[in-house]
């Protein structure tokens, strides 16, 4: 069984471009979780979705950001207009149901220029 | 609004110590608690989980504890080892939507 898999490992936008990341959750996992860490700071929540919903958002900011989780196909967050700001690594968490135990992937790591 | 919070924020020991990294939150009203480990450049790897019910949590060399009462957490490693050393992460479930909040870790340091 594969574990939670993300991609790009590694991403390079410069200012004002769109990055996407992609977040496929562990087999029979159908509860997404993003999270952000910015240097020297904590893992914050951003949001959490199950298939083709959007349960809980508090943690993202209001613009530029979006998230979803289709049917078919990996959870995608979307950030549009980058800015230097947006540089941290982004964690996506998988778990079978509501309050089990979360399942991280690799992370990607988005670079601002 | 729950705080996580981790002291102290870095540890060096030489090999082969028993050690006790803390973990302590401010509401008690949390439904469980993990402890992940993190390597630097990589992801986070589980490491334990806590339902709130439970007091403690083994798996090979790792113990973590579990005082909801008083607002804190454990992971005891025995006999430490350089493959050890890694950043150890706190993070606490308060049930509204299994959102974890997070300390800002402790990295640990074994001395060969």
């Amino acid at each position: 069984n594969a574990g939670v898999m993300q991609n790009p490992r590694h991403l390079v936008r410069r200012r004002g471009q769109e990055a996407r990341l992609r977040c496929s959750p562990m087999k029979g996992h159908s509860h997404v979780y993003w999270y952000r860490q910015l240097p020297e700071e904590g893992l914050k929540f951003m949001v959490y979705l199950q298939k083709e919903n959007i349960i809980d958002e508090s943690g993202m900011p209001k613009e530029r950001f979006s998230a979803e989780f289709p049917k078919e196909g990996p959870s995608i967050l979307r950030i549009q207009q980058v800015v230097r700001g947006d540089s941290a690594a982004y964690f996506c968490a998988s778990s079978p149901g509501w309050g089990n135990e979360q399942y991280f992937g690799p992370g990607t790591r988005l670079t601002v220029t | 609004k729950q705080e996580v919070t981790q002291i102290p924020a870095a540890l060096s020991v030489p090999e082969g110590e028993n050690l006790v990294l803390n973990c302590s939150f401010t509401d008690s009203a949390i439904y469980n608690l993990q402890w992940f480990r993190q390597d630097p450049g990589k992801g986070l790897t589980s490491l334990l989980l806590i339902q709130s019910s439970q007091r403690e949590q083994t798996s090979g060399r790792l113990n973590a504890s579990l005082d909801k009462s008083s607002g804190r957490s454990t992971l005891y490693i025995a006999a430490s080892q350089p493959g050890d050393s890694a950043t150890y992460l706190c993070a606490v479930d308060t049930g509204a939507n299994s959102k974890l909040t997070f300390g800002k870790g402790i990295t640990l340091s074994v001395r060969p």
